[in-house]
């Protein structure tokens, strides 16, 4: 089982690319990397997911390099709205081994 | 709408006492989870079920039980033998497979009196 960590906080301002990474040294050939935004009191929403090279879509995108030992959500000129925490989950194809990263948290300020 | 359901958002518990929290998705999943969120902290896993009739312990089962009667229903008991039971608890669910993202409710916060 793939043992993930993340920084635990970042800050950013308004509109600048915002880059958070998850390690994933011993990540498994058949696992997949996902990516949680979470805000206060609510549960976590689905962001992207990727296996390999990059992905992108409306809201984000991930870089996952050759290796795999790692992977980078990017998201694009960062709102205030974008405070949040984010988490990466590394599991397999089968749904039966997963674990969430300890989350980053993201403060966007003005 | 189709979605996940949890409630109560807010419960409480005296000491020695069961209580059983509800998670309710109309998504069709066959998937569904729970999780625990202490505060400042993140998601650790109690129980998952890839199916009716079966479940798995997660990594903190001891003082949880769960049941999975019918596919859209997946309710959490909190034992009196779970010494410290306040936190947000999270359930999700999911189309089977690791490829599939998990959808979440918006939680119950649990408080011993």
């Amino acid at each position: 089982l793939a043992k993930t960590t993340q920084p635990i906080s970042m800050d950013s301002y308004e509109g600048q690319e915002v880059n958070i990474t998850c390690s994933h040294n011993n990540i498994a050939t058949n696992d997949y990397i996902t990516w949680y935004q979470q805000f206060p009191s609510q549960g976590p929403r689905f962001i992207i997911q990727g296996y390999k090279t990059k992905v992108t879509n409306e809201v984000a995108s991930l870089f996952i390099p050759a290796d795999r030992k790692s992977s980078t959500l990017s998201l694009p000129r960062v709102s205030l709205s974008d405070t949040a925490v984010y988490y990466c989950l590394v599991g397999d194809e089968y749904g039966q081994n997963f674990v969430f990263g300890p989350g980053t948290r993201l403060s966007v300020l003005p | 709408d189709g979605g996940i359901t949890q409630s109560p958002k807010y419960l409480f518990r005296k000491e020695g006492q069961n209580v059983t929290l509800s998670c309710e998705q109309n998504l069709n999943h066959d998937a569904m989870y729970w999780y625990r969120q202490d505060p400042g902290q993140g998601l650790r896993l109690i129980y998952y079920s890839q199916i009716v009739n079966d479940f798995q312990k997660g990594d903190i089962a001891e003082g949880y039980s769960v049941s999975r009667e019918k596919k859209e229903s997946f309710p959490l008991t909190v034992t009196s033998a779970q010494k410290n039971p306040t936190a947000f608890y999270l359930c999700a669910s999911s189309i089977q497979g690791g490829d599939q993202p998990q959808h979440f409710g918006d939680g119950t916060r649990l408080s011993i009196l």
